[in-house]
C-alpha cells in the first residue's frame, strides 16, 4: 500500500478554536481523498472527502483543503467543539480500483477542551 | 439500513485458541474488507473481498490468519491459534463500486484481547 503521512498524532484545541490536521501522499494516481471520524468504542465513518479537481469543500464546520502540486490536504474544523473529540483519519484511494479501497494516514486524536 | 454487523463485539481468549469473527456487510455491497487496529500500527487493511472472492490478502501478518466469505452476506475472520500480539479491534467493512459512490462503511468492531 502507498503511504499517506499524518500530522499531528495528537491535537488539543480549545472550545471554539479551530483544529488543523494535515496529510500528505505520495502516489499521484490517488484520486479520491475522504477524512474518516472515528468515536471512542465505534468503527471510522465518513466525515467529508473531496476530489483533486477543486482545491476546497466545506460542509458545516469542517472544510478540506486539498494542493495537488504539494501532494497535501488537510482538514480544518471551525469553531471546535467538545463532541468533535475523536480520532480522525485521513486517507487515500484510487477510484474503481479494488472497491475504493483506502490507505488510511496513521490518525489523530483531538481533544477539545471545554 | 442496519449497517455493517459484527460479531461478537468483545471478545477475551487465552493464547493458543481459535478465534472466529463474524461480519455481515451491508446488503448489495460487492466489495468487503477486514481491518485491524492497534496503538502501534494503526489501521492495517488485512484482506478484500470482490463478489465473495478472496482478492488480496497480503495484509494477513501469517498462516495463523485466515478468512474465508462463503456467501454475499457472510464473512469469518479466523485465528488458530491466537497470541497476545493478536490482541487489537478488528473492523469489518463493506463497499458498493459504483462512479459516484466511494464510500466505505465499517462496523462497530471486534476488541479481541488474548491473554
Amino acid at each position: 500500500q502507498q503511504q499517506v503521512k499524518q500530522s499531528p498524532q495528537s491535537l488539543i484545541v480549545q472550545k471554539g478554536g479551530i483544529s488543523i490536521i494535515n496529510c500528505a501522499y505520495e502516489n499521484t494516481a490517488f484520486d479520491y481523498f475522504p477524512w474518516y471520524q472515528q468515536f471512542p468504542g465505534k468503527g471510522p465513518a465518513l466525515l467529508i472527502a473531496i476530489r483533486p479537481d477543486v482545491s476546497e469543500k466545506k460542509e458545516g464546520r469542517f472544510t478540506i483543503s486539498f494542493n495537488k502540486s504539494a501532494k497535501q490536504f488537510s482538514l480544518h474544523i471551525m469553531d471546535s467543539q467538545p463532541g468533535d473529540s475523536a480520532t480522525y483519519f485521513c486517507a487515500a484511494s484510487i477510484p474503481w480500483n479494488a472497491g475504493n479501497m483506502l490507505t488510511f494516514g496513521g490518525g489523530t486524536r483531538l481533544m477539545v477542551k471545554p | 439500513d442496519a449497517g455493517v454487523i459484527q460479531s461478537p463485539r468483545h471478545e477475551v481468549t487465552e493464547m493458543g485458541q481459535e478465534v472466529t469473527l463474524r461480519c455481515k456487510p451491508i446488503s448489495g455491497h460487492d466489495y468487503l474488507f477486514w481491518y485491524r487496529q492497534t496503538m502501534m500500527r494503526g489501521l492495517e487493511l488485512l484482506i478484500y473481498f470482490n463478489n465473495n472472492v478472496p482478492i488480496d490478502d497480503s495484509g494477513m501478518p501469517e498462516d495463523r490468519f485466515s478468512a474465508k466469505m462463503p456467501n454475499a452476506s457472510f464473512s469469518t475472520l479466523k485465528i488458530q491459534p491466537s497470541e497476545p500480539r493478536d490482541s487489537a479491534v478488528y473492523f469489518c467493512a463493506s463497499s458498493l463500486l459504483s462512479i459516484s459512490g466511494n464510500t466505505i462503511y465499517f462496523g462497530e468492531g471486534s476488541w479481541l484481547t488474548v491473554v
